[in-house]
């Protein structure tokens, strides 16, 4: 079973805050990833991390950043929110020799 | 440029019918496919998965089939339940890569 936890689920906050969202799995997986997903779109790829002190941007620009400093904690900021921003964020990880990604629950932001 | 497509946005399938989704991907490089199910406000969950150098998986009510010269997938959920209503989305994988292109998705609506 996947341990892949996301927080905050649901953050609702004003244009100009700094977020931070938190993703943790306590797999030992080496590689995370962080995806976009706006309602009836595909999962956009925004970042991902091969492990520690690895980062990488994805398929799709994203004003957000990422840090890898230990394996099992992957969070994503952004310095400062716009209402573009509102989206669902899905953090995953995979084990390096399945490929098979397992999925947290998600956190919905909203920007005003 | 979409690598990775689902033509169809909906499908609605009787109970006990079988439901079969599809997918085309354009990148002749991909060769590792996965199939997720979505319910709204959570992470997606993994399904079946099927690597380039078979055509078929099958697990339980779930069978993957590969077409690779058509460059096509699709997932035939037999016999299909109303539990099974939520959106599947595929995805496809580059060797060495591990970065995943998802589809847009199909909401799948099984009616008792």
């Amino acid at each position: 079973e996947a341990d892949i936890y996301q927080t905050p689920r649901y953050l609702v906050i004003g244009t100009g805050k700094k977020i931070t969202l938190e993703c943790s799995q306590t797999m030992g997986h080496d590689k995370m990833y962080w995806y976009q997903q706006d309602p009836g779109m595909e999962l956009h790829l925004i970042h991902y991390s091969y492990g520690v002190n690895s980062t990488e941007k994805g398929d799709l620009s994203s004003e957000s950043t990422v840090s890898r400093i230990r394996t099992e904690h992957f969070p994503l900021t952004l310095e400062s929110a716009r209402p573009s921003h509102t989206s669902q964020y899905l953090c995953a990880s995979s084990e390096f020799s399945t490929g098979e990604l397992f999925f947290g629950e998600g956190s919905r932001l909203t920007v005003l | 440029d979409q690598q990775v497509k689902q033509n169809s946005p909906s499908l609605s399938v009787q109970e006990g019918r079988i439901s079969i989704l599809n997918c085309d991907y354009t990148n002749s490089m991909f060769d590792y496919f996965l199939w997720y199910k979505k319910y709204p406000a959570e992470g997606p969950t993994f399904l079946i998965s099927i690597s380039s150098i078979k055509d078929k998986n099958e697990d339980g009510r779930f069978t993957v089939f590969l077409n690779k010269s058509a460059k096509h997938l699709s997932l035939h959920i037999v016999p299909s339940q109303p539990g099974d209503s939520a959106v599947y989305f595929c995805a496809a994988s580059e060797a060495g890569t591990y970065k995943y292109i998802f589809g847009t998705g199909t909401r799948l609506k099984v009616l008792a």
